[in-house]
């Protein structure tokens, strides 16, 4: 079991909007504002296109944004394109202990 | 840019070893924490390792401790993580990855490499 509790799955049409979240607790998503959210292409390494809760690195499209409110960060992708078929993960620092937090993963189905 | 590049993976046996070796360019390498992540296949990620900048800390999951050991050499700007007593269950691609932060090594990381498949099979 995650650290990060993400959906499984989610789907959605071309053109329409999506949304996956990320739980998390107070010493983690909750208490700082280190999230980042990678996008992991079929036999791919992971790629950020998130970071710090709601920064987007240059080149990333302007389609994905991403917030948090308490301790549930989330990721929406506009204007959903079938090159959005992909693996999402959240991440997260974590003040327990030295490591990185992850979600378990949801798999993002363009129908 | 920033270029991370794994090599080392294979097929061992269970209770073998292995030493993965990860390259990195295109930033000050000695400035940056180094993380290890692994996914075995059809999972998720997982964190594995970490080493400080100047190799002073370094913390494992607990699923590896006493096993794994990272290491690096910022004259060559190269992080190792040597694997012992490999399990079955340590079957999965590893990647590195660099920190964000200068100087700091606990944060989500913002360049991964292409990772290399480590297999554990009798």
């Amino acid at each position: 079991q995650s650290a990060l509790t993400q959906p499984a799955s989610v789907s959605g049409s071309p053109g329409q909007s999506i949304t996956i979240s990320c739980t998390g607790s107070n010493s983690d998503i909750g208490g700082y504002r280190y999230v980042s959210w990678y996008q992991q292409l079929p036999g791919k390494a992971p790629k950020v296109i998130i970071y710090e809760v709601t920064h987007r690195p240059s080149g990333v499209s302007d389609r994905f944004s991403a917030s948090k409110s308490g301790n549930t960060a989330s990721l929406t992708i506009s204007g959903l394109q079938t090159e959005d078929e992909a693996d999402y993960y959240c991440s997260s620092y974590t003040s327990l202990n030295i490591s990185v937090l992850f979600g378990g993963g949801t798999k993002l189905t363009v129908l | 840019q920033v270029q991370l590049v794994e090599s080392g993976g294979g097929v061992v046996q269970p209770g073998g070893s292995l030493r993965l070796s990860c390259a990195a360019s295109g930033f000050t390498f000695s400035n940056h924490g180094m993380h290890w992540v692994r996914q075995a296949p059809g999972k998720g990620l997982e964190w594995v390792a970490v080493i400080w900048h100047d190799g002073s800390d370094k913390y494992y999951v607990d699923s590896v401790k006493g096993r794994f050991t990272i290491s690096r050499d910022n004259s060559k700007n190269t992080v190792y993580l040597q694997m012992d007593s490999l399990r079955v269950e340590d079957t999965a691609v590893y990647y590195c990855a660099k920190d964000p932060r200068i100087k700091a090594a606990r944060f989500p990381p913002d360049y991964w490499g292409p990772g290399t498949l480590v297999t554990v099979s009798p």
